[in-house]
């Protein structure tokens, strides 16, 4: 079967780091994207790890470990508009093209 | 370069009428999908085509949706006869055969079944 986990709630202060974790339950894993939705907004791309380690992206990183079926996306210096939903998805191997989605991690940043 | 472009943003319907939602995928993209997203489920993924054919349609619910891609710069999905629980956001998304980790999505379709 098919199964990621997300916490669904997450709140930080301003300048603060936070950390966004999600495990997987899957068959064909491939790799972890991480996607940001605004409210009212689509899915945009933010990161993704093929190979285990940390991939660094400005304020954003993303982690994988494929041992673990764990990763993370970690957000520095948090600012306001990082105030979002954020959703891991396993990319599949293949010629799927397929992406599952976890069920989002809604952030709140305060002042 | 134009992003996805999806059509209408929002439609407002009763319960019985068809919905049909359009979906231009970006320009040379290999992968068109379709997703629906709703507070209760999530973000589920409902369709996705390869080259203007269906590859995987076991997300979509029921016999009354149904997918279209009769070219490659053009799909439409369509709700007949739509019911109140089919009110959701419909996203539609592309990505490039090399980047399956990239998908574009569109704005969104907001669909409301009265």
């Amino acid at each position: 079967g098919q199964s990621l986990e997300q916490p669904s709630e997450v709140t930080a202060v301003e300048g603060a780091i936070v950390q966004i974790n999600c495990t997987y339950q899957t068959s064909g894993f491939y790799g972890l994207s991480w996607y940001q939705q605004h409210d009212g907004g689509a899915p945009t791309f933010l990161s993704y790890n093929a190979l285990d380690g940390l991939e660094e992206t400005g304020r954003f990183s993303s982690f994988l470990s494929r041992s673990d079926s764990y990763g993370y996306l970690l957000l520095q210096e948090l600012q306001m508009k990082d105030s979002a939903s954020y959703f891991c998805a396993v990319v599949y191997g293949g010629a799927t093209n397929k992406l599952i989605f976890g069920t989002g991690t809604l952030l709140a940043v305060q002042p | 370069d134009a992003g996805v472009i999806q059509s209408p943003r929002h439609e407002v319907t009763e319960m019985g009428q068809e919905v049909t939602l359009r979906c231009k995928p970006i320009s040379g993209h290999d992968y068109l999908f379709w997703y629906r997203q709703t507070m209760m489920r999530g973000l589920e993924l409902l369709i996705y085509f390869n080259n203007n054919v269906p590859i995987d349609d076991s997300g979509m619910p029921e016999d009354r949706f149904s997918a279209k891609m009769p070219n490659a710069s053009f799909s439409t999905l369509k709700i007949q006869p739509s019911e109140p629980r089919d009110s959701a956001v419909y996203f539609c998304a592309s990505s490039l055969e090399e980047h399956q980790e990239t998908q574009y999505f569109g704005p969104g379709t907001r669909l409301l079944v009265l």
